[in-house]
């Protein structure tokens, strides 16, 4: 079975500084997507990222893009321009490529907070 | 436009008592998920439908149950079995990897439920 770990229960990062949260995961498999998703306090779940395993290039939405080391069965999210709008819950998740048993495995989240 | 519905937004539930949680979406997915949140657990699986008629156990099943009567709805029922059900309970839709480009998850918006 697939797990998706996040270490840090915690970060905080300045406003307008650059912030990278963390996601270790570990799978037999070597096509799958991964995502992450974010919790603001509304508690509404926006996908904020994903990458696909099989492109090399790592996947960028604006202020926010990734590193993805396959190999290293790595996936951090780097928040740059970090605005107060980002203080949330991130989760990194895992979703296998074939679809009769694919569902997201969830990390147990990582609480940012953005000091003005 | 499109979308996932829970319903209702707050549900309390006496000692004892079946409640059941709603979930609609109108996005023609296949697959539709329940999913528990507890602070510093992350998001945990519940059950899963994938057609309609069938569904699975997730990783938490026990003392909940669940219906796949049409496309659009799957409710989950929590019943008097589940020990500790005071939880934050979240409903996602998605269609299968490779279906198409979007195959995150669509979720809804949440149903906080307190056992009094």
């Amino acid at each position: 079975a697939q797990t998706v770990t996040q270490s840090q229960p915690e970060m905080s990062v300045q406003e307008a500084e650059t912030v990278t949260l963390s996601c270790t995961y570990d799978t037999s498999e070597s096509d799958y997507y991964l995502f992450w998703y974010k919790q603001p306090p509304s508690r509404q779940m926006i996908l904020v990222i994903r990458q696909e395993a099989y492109k090399q290039q790592n996947a960028t939405e604006n202020r926010f893009s990734v590193n993805f080391q396959k190999a290293a069965k790595s996936f951090s999210l780097k928040i740059s321009d970090s605005q107060l709008g980002d203080a949330a819950m991130y989760f990194c998740a895992y979703r296998s490529f074939t679809g009769a048993n694919s569902k997201l495995t969830f990390g147990k989240g990582i609480t940012l907070s953005v000091r003005p | 436009d499109g979308g996932i519905t829970q319903s209702p937004k707050y549900l309390f539930r006496k000692e004892g008592q079946n409640v059941t949680l709603s979930c609609e979406q109108n996005l023609n997915h296949d697959a539709m998920y329940w999913y528990r949140q507890d602070p510093g657990q992350g998001l945990r699986l519940i059950y899963y439908s994938q057609i309609v008629n069938d569904f699975q156990k997730g990783d938490i099943a026990e003392g909940y149950s669940v219906s796949r009567e049409k496309k659009e709805s799957f409710p989950l029922t929590v019943t008097s079995a589940q020990k500790n059900p005071t939880a934050f309970y979240l409903c996602a839709s998605s269609i299968f990897p490779g279906q198409g480009a979007n195959y995150g998850y669509t979720f809804g918006s949440g149903t906080r439920l307190t056992v009094v």
